[in-house]
C-alpha cells in the first residue's frame, strides 16, 4: 500500500492570494490525482497530475486556477491562485501504481479563505 | 464516465445494530473501493473490491459485477463506526468516480 503525505495539513488564507499544496508518495506510483471536497459534499476530481508534463483538468477546473506540477514519480504540488472563501475546501491527494489497482488518499488540506 | 448512486443518503442506527450500504454503478468496472470518512476528515480505505466478496473483521462487502452493484454490510455497529461511507468506481484508465455518500451516525 502507499503512505501518502500532504503539507501545510490545513491553513486559513486571505482572499486573493495563493497557497501551494505539496503531496509525498511513498513509492514510485504511475498514476497521481488531486480531489476537493467542499464542505458537506462528495470528492469531486480536479485534476491528473503527469509526469513532466501539464496535467490533465477535468470540466470546470483550469490550470490558470489550479496548476500543478509533477516532477517525478513520488512528488507533486497544486496551488489554489487567487483565493475567494468559495475556494474553501478540503483538498485531497491521491495515487494509484496501475490501472485498476487501489487508489490511495492523503491526509488532506483543510483550506479556510477569509 | 461512469455514474456512482449510494444509498441511503442518511443512517442512524442504534449501537450493536447492523446495516447494509448499497452502490450501484452505471457502466463495467476495473476497480471499485469502499472508503470511510471519519469526523476528522480522513479518508479510510475499506475494500477493493471490483468483484466478489471480501471481509474484514465487522466489515464485508460484495460487489455483483454483472448486475453492477456492491453492498456493504457492518454488524454490532459501534459508535467508531460514524462517518460518511463512499463507494467509488472506475473503468479503464480513468480515475475513480464517487458517489454522494452515505451519513451513518451510531448512538450509544
Amino acid at each position: 500500500s502507499a503512505v501518502i503525505s500532504q503539507k501545510p495539513s490545513r491553513d486559513i488564507c486571505q482572499r486573493g492570494t495563493s497557497l501551494t499544496i505539496q503531496c509525498q508518495v511513498d513509492s514510485q506510483v504511475t498514476m497521481m490525482f488531486w480531489y476537493r471536497q467542499q464542505p458537506g459534499q462528495s470528492l469531486t476530481l480536479i485534476a491528473t497530475a503527469n509526469q513532466g508534463s501539464e496535467a490533465t483538468y477535468e470540466s470546470g477546473f483550469v490550470i490558470d486556477k489550479f496548476p500543478i506540477s509533477r516532477p517525478n514519480l513520488t512528488f507533486s504540488t497544486l496551488t489554489v491562485s487567487n483565493m475567494s472563501p468559495e475556494d474553501s475546501s478540503i483538498y485531497l491527494c491521491s495515487s494509484r501504481a496501475v490501472s485498476g489497482d487501489t487508489q490511495y488518499f492523503g491526509p488532506g488540506t483543510r483550506l479556510t479563505v477569509l | 464516465g461512469i455514474q456512482v448512486e449510494q444509498s441511503p443518503p442518511d443512517l442512524i442506527l442504534q449501537e450493536g445494530a447492523n446495516s447494509t450500504l448499497r452502490c450501484n454503478f452505471s457502466d463495467s468496472v476495473n476497480n471499485l473501493q469502499w472508503f470511510h470518512q471519519n469526523p476528522w476528515g480522513q479518508l479510510i480505505n475499506l475494500f477493493y473490491i471490483p468483484s466478489g466478496t471480501k471481509q474484514n473483521g465487522r466489515l464485508s462487502a460484495t460487489t455483483v459485477a454483472t448486475e453492477r452493484y456492491s453492498l456493504l454490510y457492518i454488524s454490532s455497529s459501534q459508535t467508531t463506526d460514524s462517518g460518511v461511507y463512499f463507494c467509488a468506481a472506475s473503468s479503464g484508465y480513468s480515475t475513480l468516480t464517487f458517489g454522494k455518500g452515505t451519513m451513518l451516525l451510531v448512538s450509544p
